[in-house]
């Protein structure tokens, strides 16, 4: 059975700082999802890793894949009230149409 | 362009009521899936497809029903709706890389 774990679960942080969120995951996995979700949203994608070693940036936020370590990090660079929201990681199961997400992020970036 | 569709939006049941949760893509995806978030918690796979007339459980089937006779629509049915089913749900469809999430349907069950 496929587990992914997050953490931390709630992060609070001062507008301009630096953190990383990490993604664990437990099983063989051939991609891996970062997503956004505002209160009361739907989500929203932000990252698709497919591969070892892969690293996405999109403005202030940075993700990257180890699958040898079963790791994704997703990192925030000088952090802007704009980003507080709760983060997602998903990860599909190997050999599997399985998408299994983590329990979530949730970020508040304080001013 | 209109993606992932779910209907109604928001829903009040009461219990043992029956109901259908639409979902609708136009993206001609072959995979579709039903997740239930409950408030402050990630999403929980309930079913998914992996194209029309195949269907397959997930981590929280129970008290679900899901059909898939097309591509485009992939609906989740409610029997006998307890209030331990009051949740938001979400369908989502996807490509090879990348998934597709509709708005949700908030329902309530009392």
């Amino acid at each position: 059975e496929l587990k992914v774990e997050q953490n931390p679960l709630f992060l609070s942080m001062q507008e301009g700082k630096n953190y990383t969120i990490y993604c664990n995951y437990s099983t063989t996995s051939d991609r891996l999802y970062w997503y956004r979700q505002d209160p009361g949203k739907s989500l929203e994608s932000l990252f698709v890793l497919l591969s070892n070693g892969a690293v996405k940036q999109e403005g202030r936020l940075m993700a990257s894949l180890d699958t040898k370590a079963r790791l994704s990090t997703l990192h925030i660079t000088a952090a802007v009230h704009d980003l507080s929201a709760t983060y997602f990681c998903a990860v599909g199961l190997g050999g599997s149409e399985k998408l299994v997400f983590g329990k979530g992020t949730k970020l508040t970036v304080n001013p | 362009n209109a993606g992932v569709t779910q209907t109604p939006k928001f829903r009040i049941l009461k219990i043992g009521q029956s109901m259908t949760l639409q979902c609708a893509q136009d993206m001609n995806h072959n995979y579709m899936y039903w997740y239930r978030q409950d408030p402050g918690m990630g999403l929980k796979l309930i079913y998914y497809s992996v194209g029309a007339g195949i269907t397959d459980k997930g981590e929280v089937p129970n008290g679900y029903n899901v059909s898939r006779s097309t591509t485009e629509d992939f609906p989740l049915r409610l029997e006998l709706a307890a209030p331990s089913q009051t949740s938001v749900y979400f369908c989502a469809s996807r490509t090879v890389t990348e998934a597709f999430f509709g708005q949700g349907t908030r329902l309530t069950v009392v």
